[in-house]
């Protein structure tokens, strides 16, 4: 049973825009989100992360924005850049030591 | 430098062999995972350890084996009785109390097992 969902396994954006990536998740008891970034063949890398007390957390280009009611969190990259083309991972904790992943969406930033 | 170190990068198994994939970190982290990665799926727990010499079973232990008899290290053995054992397979590591709240873990640059 998939808990965190990433309904859009790829997005197409022009270097310079904005990126936004969605993720669901199904368990009332997460409090804990993370946004993971990985290149092929590599582990992934923390990028971002957010409390279940926020409701927004901003780092340099990147945003996460998390909606609680509809257990729904994106992570916004403003603006895009060629180097941001990777897979990325929503993750989400129940302040325990697991974590569950969604399946990833792939970002191809076009020149 | 700190971080986590994976070997080997590559590894062929012979059906109804064992390999132990090995996973060193020396970040003083007391938590350590494996997780596996199928192509175009998430990652998925296989074991995890919160302290050395004890460990517990993630979403898909069946057919691996964990030991944790040091801190540093955490190597995950793949046994015959995996299945379908070609994937894409990443320890981690984590300092639970890091941070306000939550979590975060870090990641190896992963391990490829391929059956041949």
């Amino acid at each position: 049973d998939q808990q965190v969902k990433q309904n859009s396994p790829s997005l197409s954006v022009q270097e310079g825009r904005i990126s936004i990536l969605n993720c669901d998740y199904t368990n009332s008891m997460f409090d804990y989100f993370l946004w993971y970034k990985k290149y092929p063949a590599e582990g992934p890398t923390f990028l971002i992360s957010i409390s279940s007390i926020k409701d927004k957390n901003e780092d340099g280009r990147f945003t996460v924005f998390l909606n609680k009611s509809a257990k729904h969190l994106s992570l916004h990259i403003v603006p895009s850049q060629p180097g941001d083309s990777a897979v990325y991972f929503c993750a989400a904790s129940a302040n325990d030591y697991k974590l569950s992943f969604g399946a990833g969406t792939t970002v191809t930033v076009r020149a | 430098d700190g971080g986590i170190t994976q070997s080997p990068k590559y590894l062929f198994r012979k059906e109804g062999q064992n390999v132990t994939l090995s996973c060193e970190q020396n970040l003083n982290h007391d938590a350590m995972y494996w997780y596996r990665q199928d192509p175009g799926q998430g990652l998925r727990l296989i074991y995890y350890s919160q302290i050395v010499n004890d460990f517990q079973k993630g979403d898909i232990a069946e057919g691996y084996s964990v030991s944790r008899e040091k801190k540093e290290s955490f190597p995950l053995t793949v046994t015959s009785a995996q299945k379908n054992p070609t994937a894409f397979y990443l320890c981690a590591s984590s300092h639970p109390g890091q941070g306000a709240f939550g979590n975060t873990i870090y990641f190896g640059e992963g391990s490829w097992l391929t059956v041949v």
